[in-house]
């Protein structure tokens, strides 16, 4: 099957700093890339839509000036989060579609652990 | 709006035992997809088993299998001979057309030896 990976897949920072993570589509072209948050033993919330070439789309809630998404290409879309502070500390994964599959087919990204200190 | 509920927070089973996970959905789509995915400890999300909205059949994978009921929506997960590698959460998720994912809560199983 296909295969997301993201990288760092753990980041200690410091609170104030910023942090990127990256998330490339390695046999496939994402042109759709989901990116999830997750707290601990909750459900993955979706935080942006984007597609190749397009500015996100944010879900209701989610600081698009705080999150920063970029989906420059149809392999490599990144998620940064700018002055991180403790409580963005989370379990960010991705998720990349292929655009026509009707999203029978999802790929997961093995996700980031995000520690701000 | 879609919606995904998943009414077992916590479900136990004892090692080759069988166990069922509930699921039922809300959607005005008539045609989608449902999935179950497990995410053990490692937190990476596994496709564990999906079914198309349009086929009466119930899909089987080895252990896995569903039960699909389109008219009552509802979709779940049994899981036969029970194995300790399957202790993990598991969601039940569906999909549109419209590509946007709806997660369930999640149903923490643990089994035990």
């Amino acid at each position: 099957g296909a295969v997301v990976s993201q990288h760092p897949s753990w980041v200690i920072c410091k609170s104030g700093t910023s942090v990127k993570i990256e998330c490339r589509s390695l046999d496939f072209q994402a042109t759709t890339m989901f990116w999830y948050r997750q707290f601990p033993k909750q459900s993955l919330m979706l935080m942006a839509t984007s597609n190749e070439g397009s500015k996100a789309t944010y879900e209701q809630g989610v600081e698009k000036d705080k999150f920063l998404i970029n989906h420059a290409s149809l392999t490599l879309s990144t998620l940064t989060v700018t002055s991180a502070h403790p409580e963005d500390s989370s379990f960010y994964i991705c998720r990349g579609e292929t655009s026509g599959a009707y999203s029978y087919e999802q790929y997961f990204g093995p996700g980031t652990r995000l520690t701000v200190t | 709006a879609q919606t995904v509920t998943q009414s077992q927070p916590e479900m136990s089973v004892q090692e080759a035992e069988t166990v069922t996970l509930s699921c039922t959905y809300d959607t005005s789509e008539s045609d989608y997809y449902l999935f179950w995915y497990k995410q053990p400890p490692s937190r990476q999300m596994i496709l564990v088993i999906r079914q198309e909205a349009y086929k009466q059949q119930n899909a089987t994978e080895n252990r896995f299998s569903v039960n699909f009921q389109k008219a009552a929506k509802s979709f779940s997960l049994k899981i036969s001979d029970s194995q300790l590698g399957d202790a993990a959460m598991y969601f039940c998720v569906i999909n549109t057309n419209a590509g946007k994912s709806t997660f369930g809560d999640g149903t923490t199983l643990t089994v035990k030896p």
